[in-house]
């Protein structure tokens, strides 16, 4: 069955520094989503983007982050200096159509942040 | 503003019973409403979705039942099985847009 890849499973950085999340979507899927969940609360939505630009993000995603499809198979989630409250885990989804068919979600990846 | 919310964070019962978990929203614009299981260590897993123009769908084992007046929805596992052991989450969409999520309920099926 098509899954949704994330690399890496865990990403441990400094505060300051800049991390990179990456994803490999479904490949016939046309939507992609980050969402994350900080440990002990709830998954949470960040961005959606589809054809080559963002659709939608929350308010949590500022300046800092940004996403990028650089070749039309990864998927990625940049964060450009992380801070200690950035450690979660990050999910990146993936769905052939629109939100209400549901999200193929990949394993996650586990940032900490020292 | 929590405006999607599983008020009860576990749930046991025991294997062939019915399995019922719930989830209450807030805002009457959202018109889609998913389930998701998780297992530890996965992302979520996409179970069954309902529109807020049906009040019931059903899939195998799984029904999702809509009570837009109360703003309620439920998800009835029957049977439930020791494999359905799982955190589930419920969210709600508007107009296809992003996914809002509960916080999650634990279900534990006992053999």
């Amino acid at each position: 069955e098509p899954e949704v890849t994330q690399t890496p499973s865990h990403q441990v950085t400094q505060m300051g520094q800049e991390v990179i999340l990456r994803c490999v979507p479904i490949s016939n899927h046309l939507y992609f989503y980050w969402y994350r969940q900080i440990l002990g609360q709830k998954v949470e939505f960040l961005v959606s983007f589809y054809n080559n630009e963002i659709s939608e993000k929350s308010e949590i995603f500022d300046d800092q982050f940004s996403v990028e499809r650089p070749d039309g198979s990864n998927f990625t989630l940049k964060i450009r200096s992380t801070k200690l409250e950035d450690s979660a885990m990050y999910f990146c989804a993936s769905s052939v159509g629109q939100a209400i068919y549901g999200y193929t979600f990949g394993s996650g990846t586990r940032l900490t942040v020292v | 503003d929590q405006q999607v919310k599983q008020n009860s964070p576990s749930l046991s019962v025991q294997e062939g019973r019915i399995s019922i978990l719930n989830c209450d929203y807030t805002n009457s614009m959202f018109d889609y409403f998913l389930w998701y299981k998780k297992y530890p260590a996965e992302g979520p897993t996409f179970l069954i979705s309902i529109s807020s123009i049906k009040d019931k769908n059903e899939d195998g084992r799984f029904t999702v039942f809509l009570n837009k007046s109360a703003k309620h929805l439920s998800l009835h596992i029957v049977p439930s099985q020791p494999g359905d052991s799982a955190v589930y989450f419920c969210a709600a969409l508007i107009n296809a847009g992003k996914s809002t999520f509960g916080d999650g309920t634990t279900l534990t099926v006992k053999p």
